[in-house]
This record gives structure tokens, C-alpha cells and sequence, in this order.
């Protein structure tokens, strides 16, 4: 089984401060992604990454940035958090030859 | 471009009756399309996927969904909602090369004893 594992399930920061996002997978994929979840709004794509250094803007990126020194970690880093930043924060990886995206259990990040 | 309608925001069932979750897509490609599942405070579950090779689409714990070209729909049925079924359901089309992924808003289901 594909096991994608988040750093934290719940984070309370401040607005301000420097926020790292954590996601590890287990099973050599080279695709990795990182969504926000907002109620009524579904998943919206924030970065994604398909090979180790390599980058890529999803929809929403403004105030986020993103490293990926190893293929099986993707982080999610804010610069400087913002209240409208709160939200549920999801990872997910898939093959390359793939379209299948398997998820981590997410992070509750608020910031206050 | 993509995009994904679902249809209802959410759904109330009573225990033993059918689930029946709209979804509408836009592609311009031939698509892929999936469910997924999310129970609270739980990441997001692939339910089923389609992707060409037969409309009607058979997932996990008894759910199923049919390819509609015609209707550019995929709507997700169960013929009896269990209690543990309550949660919420996302659609969503891709280009089949994952880069771009297109989510519904999601659909709360709601199951009554």
C-alpha cells in the first residue's frame, strides 16, 4: 500500500511566523502535489513537482513555496503566515505514468 | 480547459436506500475521471476511477458510476446507504497525465438511521 505521511494533523501558528508543511511518501513516486481544502471550494492545486528540484505553479501558489531536495519528500513552506491561510492542507503523490493520486491524512493549520 | 460541476452540496439519505451523487465534467481530452471519498478529519480515499475502458465503472464498498459522454456526466450510486458511508465526495476529471487535476466543490452525504 501507498503510505503518504503528513508532518503535523494540526498546526496553530502566528500570523507572521514561518510555516514548514511536511509530506513524505513511501512508494518512489515521482509526482508530488500540495492542495488547500476550503469548505464549498473542493481542492484547489497550490505547487506540484515531478522530479527532485523540479517545481511547478498549481492555481493558487501567491504567498507559498515549495522544496523538494529528495524524491520522497515535498515540502510547503509560508513565508510569512497570513489569517487567510487557515485551512486544511493536503499532500499527494502518483507515478509518472499515472493520473491515480493517493493522499496524506492532511494538516489543520490555523493561523492566528 | 477542465472543470467539474457536482450537483448537489449535499445529500441526506435514510440507512437501506439508494445513494445517487451528480457529477457533471468539461474536458477538451478524453478524460479520466475518479471519485473520492474524505470521512472527517481523514485525508482523501480513491473510491473508483474511469478511464475508458468501460462506462459503467465498479468501485469500492459497493459504490459503482457511470460514464455518460452524451451527458458529459458521472454520477456515483450505491443501491443501500450504510451509516458509515457519511462523508464527503469529491469528483474529479484529469488529463490523464495528472498534471492537471480539476476537483468538485464536494458533496456532503449525510446517512439517517
Amino acid at each position: 500500500d501507498v503510505k503518504v505521511t503528513q508532518s503535523s494533523r494540526y498546526l496553530v501558528k502566528r500570523t507572521g511566523e514561518k510555516v514548514f508543511l511536511e509530506c513524505v511518501q513511501d512508494m518512489d513516486h515521482e509526482n508530488m502535489f500540495w492542495y488547500r481544502q476550503d469548505p464549498g471550494l473542493g481542492l484547489r492545486l497550490i505547487y506540484f513537482s515531478y522530479d527532485v528540484k523540479m517545481k511547478e505553479k498549481g492555481d493558487i501558489p501567491e504567498g507559498y513555496s515549495v522544496s523538494r531536495e529528495k524524491k520522497e519528500r515535498f515540502s510547503l513552506i509560508l513565508e510569512s503566515a497570513s489569517t487567510n491561510q487557515t485551512s486544511m492542507y493536503l499532500c499527494a503523490s502518483t507515478r509518472a505514468d499515472t493520473d491515480t493520486q493517493y493522499f496524506g491524512p492532511g494538516t489543520r493549520l490555523t493561523v492566528l | 480547459a477542465q472543470s467539474v460541476t457536482q450537483l448537489d452540496s449535499h445529500v441526506s439519505v435514510s440507512e437501506g436506500t439508494p445513494v445517487l451523487l451528480r457529477c457533471n465534467y468539461s474536458s477538451s481530452y478524453s478524460p479520466s475521471l475518479f471519485w473520492y471519498v474524505q470521512h472527517p478529519n481523514k485525508g482523501l480515499q480513491l473510491l473508483l476511477k474511469y478511464t475508458s475502458a468501460a462506462t459503467l465503472v465498479k468501485g469500492i464498498n459497493g459504490f459503482e458510476a457511470e460514464f455518460k459522454k452524451s451527458e458529459t456526466s458521472f454520477h456515483l450510486t450505491k443501491p443501500s446507504a450504510h451509516m458509515s458511508d457519511a462523508a464527503e465526495y469529491f469528483c474529479v476529471v484529469s488529463d490523464r497525465f495528472g498534471g492537471d487535476m480539476r476537483f468538485g466543490a464536494g458533496t456532503r452525504l449525510t446517512v439517517k438511521p
